[in-house]
């Protein structure tokens, strides 16, 4: 399909486990970025990449890493899951030729840290 | 720096009323806005997109907005709510040269029958 997808849409894990949350767009898009989305914050910055291999941190980045080898995936990994992770998670991807910045969002995936 | 206030973050309407969704803006730079909709269990998606090219903006299903740079305000407005509107609202603004986007923080748009 063509897009961007997330994988799971759904996760439940414990507390200390390794989870990796994955992104994957059909556009070529150079930039993509990860947030979560909690109640009465909003959607917040967690990382970003500007093109394969580039990547930067973004307003809450701790207790999450990132890696991009091919442009089309974007995968976020928590390495050992808090309770405080429990959140919905977006990526979203942008065209660097697009001036405006316009984002396109992915489905989501809702992660439950038990 | 870049910031959105979304002004109420429930608002509730009757279907056939008015919908007025408020969307105020702080940038140093000359901005572009947008208006995402999130429907449950859904990502988000774009609504409509300010670019400079004219103060009022028409989107999809009906909504359109209009950029006041005197009240830096872009207020998303619909004539007529419709039950299917019900979704979350964001409102969110980009420099043009940061790639980053700053949302506010959503309103949640309700429509009683």
């Amino acid at each position: 399909d063509a897009g961007i997808t997330q994988s799971p849409r759904y996760k439940i894990t414990e507390t200390g486990r390794q989870v990796t949350l994955m992104c994957h767009q059909t556009w070529s898009h150079s930039y993509m970025f990860w947030y979560r989305q909690d109640l009465g914050h909003g959607l917040r910055l967690i990382y970003y990449s500007a093109a394969a291999d580039i990547t930067d941190k973004g307003e809450v980045p701790d207790g999450y890493v990132v890696s991009r080898s091919k442009t089309e995936n974007f995968p976020l990994t928590l390495e050992s899951a808090t309770r405080s992770q429990t959140s919905v998670y977006f990526c979203a991807s942008k065209d660097r030729g697009d001036f405006t910045d316009t984002q396109y969002f992915g489905p989501g995936t809702r992660l439950t840290v038990l | 720096a870049q910031s959105v206030t979304q002004l109420g973050s429930h608002v509730s309407v009757s279907e056939g009323a008015l919908v007025l969704l408020r969307c105020n803006y702080s940038s140093s730079v000359p901005p572009y806005l947008f208006w995402y909709v999130q429907y449950p269990n859904q990502g988000l998606q774009l609504l409509l997109k300010y670019t400079s090219a004219a103060t009022l903006v028409k989107g999809i299903n009906g909504f359109e907005a209009e950029f006041k740079k005197s009240e830096t305000s872009f207020h998303l407005t619909k004539p007529s709510a419709h039950m299917s509107d019900a979704a979350e609202y964001f409102c969110a603004v980009s420099g043009g040269s940061n790639y980053k986007l700053t949302f506010g923080k959503g309103t949640l748009l309700t429509v009683n029958p």
